[in-house]
């Protein structure tokens, strides 16, 4: 089985501009998950989808947005860029409430 | 609120040696405890996932353990090898979502 994958790996944007994650989870797996992870904040959850809907919501700015499509392949997205937003995007997969697998990230660079 | 903590933050280990990595968390309100490892750049891959109910989970040379009472769970790693240098992470999920609270970690080099 395929595992989570994660596209692009790797962003390097500007200030100000907005930009797209994409993240495709394990077949079968109806729960797609967020987390961003930096140096000073380490692993911080973002948003849970499942089965289309947002689930749980962390404690980020409404910059950060995102949305599951039928076919569970999820997307993040995030608007007015802040060098703050550098960071390592990592995604998530579970069945239900059981194990999460991730995926290799998006490596974010704002400039 | 829930927090995580992992110690030591760091540590150094000579091959062949058994350890042990240490997590705790202050809610002992859990739904499950999983613990990952972090290789420099990469994702987390999933070592050992232990539910609430259950007191420990092997796999392999790991073996993870599961005192929600006190709040603690300990990853040990049996006869360890200069590929098990990583970062390793241990991360509680409590309630009806998969929301994880997520220690620090322990950076873990092991020499040959």
């Amino acid at each position: 089985k395929a595992g989570v994958t994660q596209t692009p790996r790797y962003l390097i944007k500007t200030r100000g501009q907005q930009v797209t994650l994409s993240c495709s989870p394990i077949s079968g797996h109806r729960s797609v998950s967020w987390y961003q992870q930096t140096p000073g904040q380490g692993l911080q959850f973002l948003f849970e989808y499942f089965s289309e809907t947002q689930r749980n919501k962390g404690n980020f700015p409404g910059r950060f947005s995102g949305r599951q499509f039928s076919n569970s392949r999820s997307e993040m997205n995030v608007s007015t860029l802040e060098l703050g937003d550098s960071a390592l995007y990592l995604c998530a997969s579970s069945l239900g409430q059981g194990a999460q697998y991730f995926g290799p990230g998006t490596r974010l660079t704002v400039l | 609120k829930q927090e995580v903590t992992q110690i030591p933050a760091a540590l150094s280990v000579p091959e062949g040696e058994n350890l042990v990595l240490n997590c705790s968390f202050t809610d002992s309100a859990i739904y499950n405890l999983q613990w990952f490892r972090q290789d420099p750049g990469k994702g987390l891959t999933s070592l050992l996932l232990i539910q609430s109910s259950q007191r420990e989970q092997t796999s392999g040379r790991l073996n993870a353990s599961l005192d929600k009472s006190s709040g603690r769970s300990t990853l040990y790693i049996a006869a360890s090898q200069p590929g098990d240098s990583a970062t390793y992470l241990c991360a509680v999920a409590g309630g009806a979502t998969n929301k994880l609270i997520f220690g620090t970690g322990t950076l873990l080099a092991v020499q040959p």
